[in-house]
């Protein structure tokens, strides 16, 4: 298996334009976070899906931020208008719901707003 | 709401010594316990997987042990070598959700 795609994993923008960031998780997988890294905070979860239904959003930080999830192998986080503090490394996880709960993460989408 | 620490941040050691890395949670009603590898610039890859009815987990040089009454894990690794350099973190996850502590970074001199 590939394991969880993410794209692209270098974004450079300037503040007010929109960003798109994509995740392909792991097939059979149904099961999908976004993660934000920074120094700052560390790992938070953004949002999670189960079975593509958006099940807690609650660490969406504003509503620049919005995720969907179209079908059960693609999800998008998207930020529009971006800001300087929105840059940070975005993380899409994927599990199966049961089964052992190991969560597998992608190698990250570097985002940076100038 | 959980709360995870590693401690210490960071550590670096000779090559050939045994890694000890600590992980404490404050709720005790988990699922799981992860132990996740983030090398610079990467991604997070899981290392070992202690399901709460576990004591410990092994998988080559490393094992980690779980006292979920104590709200602690440990992360064994022997014979520490150059490419064990990373940065360890640690995620506790109770009904869906995986809390993560900040990370214990690792170097292991040559």
């Amino acid at each position: 298996d590939a394991g969880v795609i993410q794209s692209p994993r270098h974004e450079v923008t300037e503040m007010g334009q929109e960003v798109t960031l994509r995740c392909k998780p792991i097939s059979g997988h149904n099961s999908l976070f976004w993660y934000r890294q920074t120094m700052m905070r560390g790992l938070e979860l953004l949002i999670y899906f189960n079975n593509n239904v958006p099940i807690d959003d609650s660490g969406m930080p504003e509503d620049r931020f919005s995720a969907k999830m179209p079908n059960a192998s693609f999800s998008t986080l998207k930020i529009q208008p971006s800001e300087p503090r929105d840059s940070a490394v975005y993380f899409c996880a994927s599990k199966q719901t049961g089964g052992s709960g190991e969560l597998f993460f992608g190698e990250g989408s570097r985002l940076t707003v100038l | 709401k959980q709360e995870v620490t590693q401690i210490p941040a960071a550590l670096s050691v000779p090559e050939g010594e045994n890694l000890v890395l600590n992980c404490s949670f404050t709720d005790s009603a988990i699922y799981n316990l992860q132990w996740f590898r983030q090398d610079p610039g990467k991604g997070l890859t899981s290392l070992l997987l202690i399901q709460s009815s576990q004591r410990e987990q092994t998988s080559g040089r490393l094992n980690a042990s779980l006292d979920k009454s104590s709200g602690r894990s440990t992360l064994y690794i022997a014979a520490s070598q150059p490419g064990d350099s990373a940065t360890y973190l640690c995620a506790v996850k109770d009904d869906y959700k995986l809390s993560f502590g900040a990370g214990t970074t690792v170097t292991v001199r040559a």
